[in-house]
């Protein structure tokens, strides 16, 4: 069965430019969660959805939002890309609330 | 406010001494407390939850709400668990919280 899927690898966009970051998850799963990995501050929690809606967001600007697709899969975007942004955006997926949360591989995204 | 606190950012160990990674957490209600790693050149995955109370590749953890501690054990360390581990926190709203990660060098 293939696991949570990321696309694309790395990303290198200019400063101010968007970027669209996606996700596959499990088969099955409805949850999609989106975490930014910048070095040395761990995973920080950007978005969950599920069933297609946000359910919630983390602290960060609006000019990160996304969406769930009717196939559970999902997109990441980002607005006018500040060279902080630069990170690992992890994404995993669950089947329902607590239960294990299966990670992607993550995409790479460099701003400069 | 932060929710994990994982104090130790690299922990190197001989092998077959026992490990301790530290995890504390701060939050009001009731959390859900998970240990996960991520082996190198792997993704992260799941390693246990506190409310299985299992043993997973010789790894205990127990919840203390006392201490609000949910510190990872092993009694003997082998090399293979050399990996970067992160204890998450997750609330009543489904947020998930991480740590920042603890570095686990087992040395031969």
């Amino acid at each position: 069965e293939a696991g949570v899927t990321q696309s694309p690898t790395h990303l290198i966009k200019t400063r101010g430019q968007q970027a669209t970051l996606r996700c596959s998850p499990i088969s099955g799963h409805t949850s999609v969660y989106w975490y930014q990995q910048a070095l040395g501050l761990g995973l920080q929690f950007l978005l969950w959805y599920d069933e297609g809606e946000e359910r919630n967001r983390g602290n960060f600007p609006p000019r990160f939002s996304g969406r769930q697709f009717p196939n559970y899969s999902s997109e990441l975007n980002v607005n006018a890309l500040e060279l902080e942004d630069s990170a690992l955006y992890l994404c995993a997926s669950s089947l329902e609330r607590y239960t294990e949360a299966f990670f992607g591989q993550g995409t790479r995204l460099t701003v400069v | 406010a932060q929710r994990v606190t994982q104090p130790e950012k690299l922990l190197s160990v001989f092998k077959g001494a026992p490990v301790e990674l530290k995890c504390n957490y701060s939050y009001s209600g009731s959390p859900e407390l998970f240990w996960y790693v991520q082996y190198s050149r792997q993704r992260l995955q799941l390693l246990l939850r506190h409310i299985s109370r299992e043993s997973i590749k010789g790894f205990t953890a127990d919840l203390n709400k006392g201490e609000t501690s949910f510190h990872l054990k092993k009694p003997f360390a082998q090399e293979e668990d050399s990996a970067m581990y992160y204890c998450a926190l997750g609330d009543n709203f489904n947020k998930f919280y991480f740590g920042s990660g603890t570095k686990l060098n087992v040395k031969p």
